[in-house]
């Protein structure tokens, strides 16, 4: 049971670059997240889902896109890089409702 | 939209004394309140969790409390210890969607 995993770890763009950062999980859960982590700050939803089909915006959505077709995976997609999106990404699952949410192991993402 | 206040930003405690963070939350339709423990180049980690419909909850070391009416739920500490020292994050959700987090708390127990 891997739980949640993400790739790449590290990754470099030069702004208007685009890439995908993925997700997945094997716990079947519903519910998958996704955050940034900028320095000396909390978490930020960027997108979530509550099934394969279905996503919606969290607080800073602007510049990166969704899809879930799949219960397991749930790849964020960076269509021009800029500068202002390096962060620290982070992926999680739930199994819905209020319940522990699990995060994976993040990817740092640096834009030049 | 849900907005999560927490404080203080930094803490700092002598080992074995208490530790207290408190957040603030202004949906009043949000009704589970996670805390999470992240240490430095790590994932967040949930350390307890509290649902709208208790008012406590304790885990050895570790509680929180609930109030509903003022909003406002608190993470408790006791007899800390150094491997305590992290940043821990409350959050705010309604039905597991939409999580907001709070900006942190860094927390170093001192020998």
């Amino acid at each position: 049971n891997a739980g949640v995993t993400q790739t790449p770890k590290f990754q470099v763009l030069k702004t208007g670059q685009s890439m995908t950062l993925q997700c997945a999980q094997d716990m079947n859960h519903e519910y998958m997240s996704w955050y940034r982590q900028d320095p000396g700050m909390g978490l930020r939803l960027i997108h979530y889902s509550v099934g394969a089909g279905i996503t919606d915006q969290g607080e800073v959505p602007n510049g990166y896109n969704v899809s879930r077709s799949t219960t397991e995976d749930f790849p964020l997609r960076l269509l021009s890089a800029a500068p202002s999106q390096t962060s620290v990404y982070f992926c999680a699952s739930l199994a819905g409702g209020n319940n522990e949410q699990f995060f994976g192991p993040g990817t740092r993402l640096t834009v030049l | 939209g849900e907005n999560v206040e927490q404080h203080p930003s930094t803490l700092s405690v002598q080992e074995g004394d208490s530790a207290v963070i408190k957040c603030t939350y202004s949906d009043s339709a949000s009704n589970y309140f996670p805390w999470y423990k992240q240490e430095l180049g790590k994932r967040p980690q949930l350390i307890i969790d509290i649902r709208s419909n208790v008012g406590e909850k304790k885990d050895q070391r570790i509680a929180v409390t609930l109030n509903k009416t003022a909003k406002h739920f608190s993470l408790h500490i006791t007899e800390t210890q150094p491997e305590d020292s992290a940043v821990y994050f409350c959050a705010a959700s309604s039905y597991g969607q939409n999580f907001v987090f709070g900006p942190g708390t860094r927390l170093s127990v001192l020998p």
